[in-house]
């Protein structure tokens, strides 16, 4: 079963707003990374959170994350047309004997103008 | 620097035929890694190179799949005998790190369709 999960899976808001995308995971992680993929492309890494951070920025990003609750939320504050893509999360960690990430479904985020 | 690239960026074949995909990952980047995903799908990972030890095979779905790298540079993925359920992108990703949990950085994929 899948290791990462998010949700929503589908989210269209209105520009200006801010979209929260959540991810659940199953087992002990040392990491989790979220990525951004436009046009089912490429890619790109947003930002990685270590297992014993609980939050992290990066320019209108934040990044939460729970081990308690084996969660972990993306917020993108004052959305904008060029935001809109898919959303993956990966968590990073022991599975079936080998370190490895593994890979959500996505979110796929759309910015109406 | 440069990032990864990808070779074909579109590839359409027949059923039947085979294809190879090319992969150039950044360089001295010792990690590379493929990735198969299907349409509104996440990647499913297929197989991860890490400088010249023996490369983890297990993602490949059937023996119609195989990947080389020689050393820490190029890798491509073949493809025989295609059959339509192929038909993804094809990603690939390569890492400066030993560790597979670090950030991969992505070329811009090969999107494969199998008549």
């Amino acid at each position: 079963s899948q290791q990462g999960e998010e949700d929503p899976q589908a989210l269209s808001i209105q520009e200006g707003e801010n979209a929260t995308m959540n991810c659940s995971y199953k087992t002990s992680i040392n990491n989790l990374q979220w990525y951004r993929q436009n046009s089912g492309r490429g890619l790109v890494h947003l930002i990685l959170i270590r297992s014993n951070e609980r939050e992290k920025h990066s320019g209108r990003l934040r990044v939460t994350l729970d081990t308690s609750k084996k969660s972990s939320s993306l917020l993108i504050t004052a959305s904008r047309a060029a935001d809109t893509a898919s959303y993956f999360c990966a968590t990073g960690g022991l599975m079936d004997s080998n370190y490895q990430l593994i890979w959500g479904a996505g979110t796929k985020l759309i910015i109406k103008p | 620097g440069a990032g990864v690239s990808q070779s074909p960026s579109n590839k359409v074949t027949e059923k039947g035929k085979d294809v190879e995909l090319r992969c150039d990952p950044i360089s001295g980047h010792t990690a590379l890694y493929w990735y198969r995903q299907r349409l509104g799908q996440g990647l499913e990972f297929l197989i991860y190179f890490q400088g010249n030890s023996a490369p983890d095979k297990s993602g490949l779905p059937s023996d119609r799949f195989s990947a080389e790298r020689t050393g820490e540079s190029v890798s491509t993925l073949t493809i025989q005998r295609t059959q339509q359920e192929d038909s993804a992108v094809y990603l690939c990703a390569s890492s400066s790190q030993r560790g597979r949990t670090d950030t991969q950085y992505f070329g811009p994929g090969t999107r494969l369709t199998v008549l």
